[in-house]
């Protein structure tokens, strides 16, 4: 079955750039979205469409893709930035909205 | 403002049946597909449910297809979840999110989410 799969923590200092990577066999043929979620609120949609940023999110989130793998980068990491990130994707048959496992971004 | 704003959470016992409401406004509802998104404590997030407008095409995970059922009300701009035969590993924070206009897949709003705990 179609699944995405995460690292489980990424660590980066404050000022760097940070990568969360997304794999997948479906993500050829089906969008990705990514998600940022703080402890004890909801998540927010961060990027649509592989590379396209939800309104109000700021310029250094950024998303990429190649064949099965797909990238959130975050450029010039703040502390504020701390969560959880989960990509999201579907099934080959569009019927089933996918989440990958989510990775704990820690700001050192 | 566009929101969605979750109820009906609380704790049922195994076996038990609920229903979970979500109200929505600041937005023409019949216009957008819904979905149901859950966590377990401690857990990512697992899809659960979606339902397109006028109800068309609706699909679960297979986790709890037979036992779930969603359904939306346009007049009131809501969507439900009916929960049955609930099992321990429900329990979750149940979110109700708006399919992303621009998009098949994406849930571009989220409300901060409902309880279910099944003890």
């Amino acid at each position: 079955s179609d699944e995405l799969t995460q690292p489980p923590s990424v660590s980066v200092s404050p000022g760097q750039t940070a990568t969360i990577l997304c794999s997948g066999d479906a993500l050829p043929q089906q969008y990705v979205y990514w998600y940022q979620q703080r402890p004890g609120q909801a998540p927010l949609l961060l990027i649509y469409k592989d590379t396209e940023r939800a309104s109000g999110i700021p310029e250094r989130f950024s998303g990429s893709t190649s064949g099965t793998e797909v990238t959130l980068t975050i450029s010039g990491v703040q502390a504020e930035d701390e969560a959880t990130y989960f990509c999201q994707s579907a099934d080959r048959s569009g019927a089933y909205r996918l989440f990958g496992g989510g990775t704990r971004l820690t700001v050192l | 403002e566009v929101k969605v704003v979750e109820s009906g959470g609380t704790q049922v016992k195994p076996g038990g049946s609920l229903r979970l409401s979500c109200a929505t406004s600041g937005f023409f509802f019949r216009d957008f597909g819904m979905n149901w998104v859950r966590q377990a404590p401690g857990k990512g997030l697992e899809w659960v449910s979606y339902i397109s407008t006028s109800s068309t095409f609706i699909y679960y995970a297979d986790s709890v297809k037979g036992r779930f059922t969603i359904s939306r009300d346009d007049a009131n701009d809501l969507v439900y979840l009916q929960l049955s035969s609930l099992r321990a590993d429900d329990t979750a924070i149940y979110y109700c999110a708006r399919r992303h206009p621009e998009t098949p897949y994406g849930m571009d709003v989220w409300g901060q989410g409902t309880t279910v705990t099944v003890s």
